[in-house]
């Protein structure tokens, strides 16, 4: 069993609509929770990272942590296509990185 | 504007080939990475190194090595490229006291043949 699982989708929305994203994980030492955007052709580029259980908001985005349940999401509202990438949860123990497979998400306008 | 490079975008070899991917970060970390990104597992970390001179194994060694003479390089070598290890192959680099965020290279996609 990997230590972090993500469906890769893929995932088709129209402009406007609310993209939802999530993991789950098996590891309770993981800390910190973290979602990556990754454009075609471009290396990963951290988007989000949450510590605790709960919500964070930045904009658009909202990332959400259920430590009991080993569960991460991230919400995309007013998607725009500019939105369009791959998405990929990440977890972190020491300074190691754990990712998931990562979800093709695209924005049609 | 920081920044990681990775010496090339398309990389053709042929098996049992020797095969070098160079990675240069500006922004000063002490830490570096190689993993590789292939559909479906996502990225899967081969190497990391603390610092010049060091190195640990990642979770997918096997058929790597790495060097890191200089802190701001850091270098994945196949020692006799197989087939298997067809991938997109990324760099990254942190700062000191935690991989929170990693900077990434563009990656460099490599076909052995």
């Amino acid at each position: 069993q990997k230590e972090v699982e993500q469906d890769p989708g893929p995932l088709s929305v129209p402009e406007g609509a609310i993209v939802s994203l999530n993991c789950t994980y098996s590891n309770s030492a993981f800390q910190y929770f973290m979602w990556y955007r990754q454009y075609s052709r471009k290396g990963p580029e951290l988007l989000m990272y949450t510590y605790s259980s709960g919500n964070k908001e930045d904009g658009r985005f909202t990332a959400q942590v259920d430590k009991s349940s080993k569960y991460i999401s991230l919400f995309i509202r007013d998607s725009q296509p500019s939105d369009s990438a791959t998405y990929l949860c990440a977890m972190s123990y020491d300074y190691k990185l754990s990712f998931g497979a990562g979800t093709t998400v695209t924005v049609r306008a | 504007d920081v920044k990681v490079t990775q010496s090339s975008r398309y990389l053709v070899k042929r098996t049992g080939e020797k095969v070098f991917l160079e990675c240069v970060q500006d922004m000063d970390h002490e830490n570096m990475f190689w993993y590789r990104q292939d559909p479906g597992l996502g990225l899967r970390l081969i190497y990391f190194s603390y610092d010049v001179k060091m190195k640990e194994k990642g979770d997918i060694p096997e058929g790597y090595s790495v060097s890191r003479e200089k802190k701001e390089r850091f270098s994945l070598i196949l020692e006799s490229a197989s087939t298997n290890q067809t991938s997109m192959y990324l760099c990254a680099s942190s700062p000191p006291g935690g991989g929170l965020e990693q900077f990434f290279g563009p990656g460099t996609r490599l076909t052995v043949l």
